[in-house]
């Protein structure tokens, strides 16, 4: 069955550390990767997409993601966190309009 | 990138009426859009796939009865929770697919049914 795996559900950085928030996909091919970001009470804003290329793509608010199809990953990262990045993220894959999601990742910002 | 509304943005209702979100896409036409269901803190769930002009295809658990979705123009699908009970309180997504097979997603409705 086609899905997607965020293994960590809650995850806490400093202010200015680098994030690293994994996602795992199983699909039977490779299914088109989106990170999107939700804050509190609002709708997903899109943050990249991977649909073929190059491996690296590079987003919105600084954010970066890396598909590696030998560990059948698209890790988002961001080299400094800003406290405004506080929110849930959720990685999702998409296969023939088939659109699955992680079950997301919180990020928390320390001072 | 292409817009995409929800009305209303959140609906408080009593337990027992019918509740309905519209769901636009506003600055491009969609063929097919998805409602999504999402509980506190966890992650949405696909309830079915709304396609203009024909039935929607509800996803397995997802009563079609109780979720009534038309589809009636290329830029508006409706979603209407009937006899709404409190375990219907959620907040509800929709989605429209573009030509380009990309979804864009509405802001979300929050539905309270007291």
């Amino acid at each position: 069955a086609q899905s997607v795996t965020q293994p960590d559900i809650h995850i806490t950085v400093s202010e200015g550390a680098s994030l690293e928030l994994r996602c795992n996909y199983s699909y039977g091919a490779t299914p088109y990767l989106f990170w999107y970001v939700q804050s509190p009470g609002q709708g997903l804003q899109l943050l990249l997409k991977y649909f073929s290329g190059d491996t690296l793509v590079q987003g919105i608010k600084g954010f970066e993601a890396e598909f590696k199809r030998s560990q059948s990953s698209f890790n988002l990262r961001k080299p400094s966190v800003h406290w405004s990045d506080a929110a849930e993220y959720f990685c999702a894959g998409a296969l023939n309009n088939d659109m699955r999601f992680g079950a997301g990742t919180r990020l928390t910002v320390k001072p | 990138g292409a817009v995409v509304s929800q009305h209303p943005s959140w609906v408080i209702c009593k337990s027992g009426t019918s509740v309905k979100i519209e769901c636009r896409s506003l600055d491009f036409q969609a063929t097919t859009m998805f409602w999504y269901r999402q509980f506190p803190k966890k992650s949405l769930m696909l309830m079915a796939t709304s396609n203009e002009g024909s039935k929607a295809t509800y996803e397995q658990g997802v009563e079609k009865d109780k979720f009534l979705i038309n589809h009636a123009s290329l830029t508006l699908s409706t979603l209407t929770v009937t006899s709404a009970h409190p375990e219907d309180s959620s907040f509800y997504i929709c989605s429209a697919l573009t030509g380009y097979n990309e979804q864009f997603f509405g802001p979300g409705t929050r539905l309270t049914v007291l």
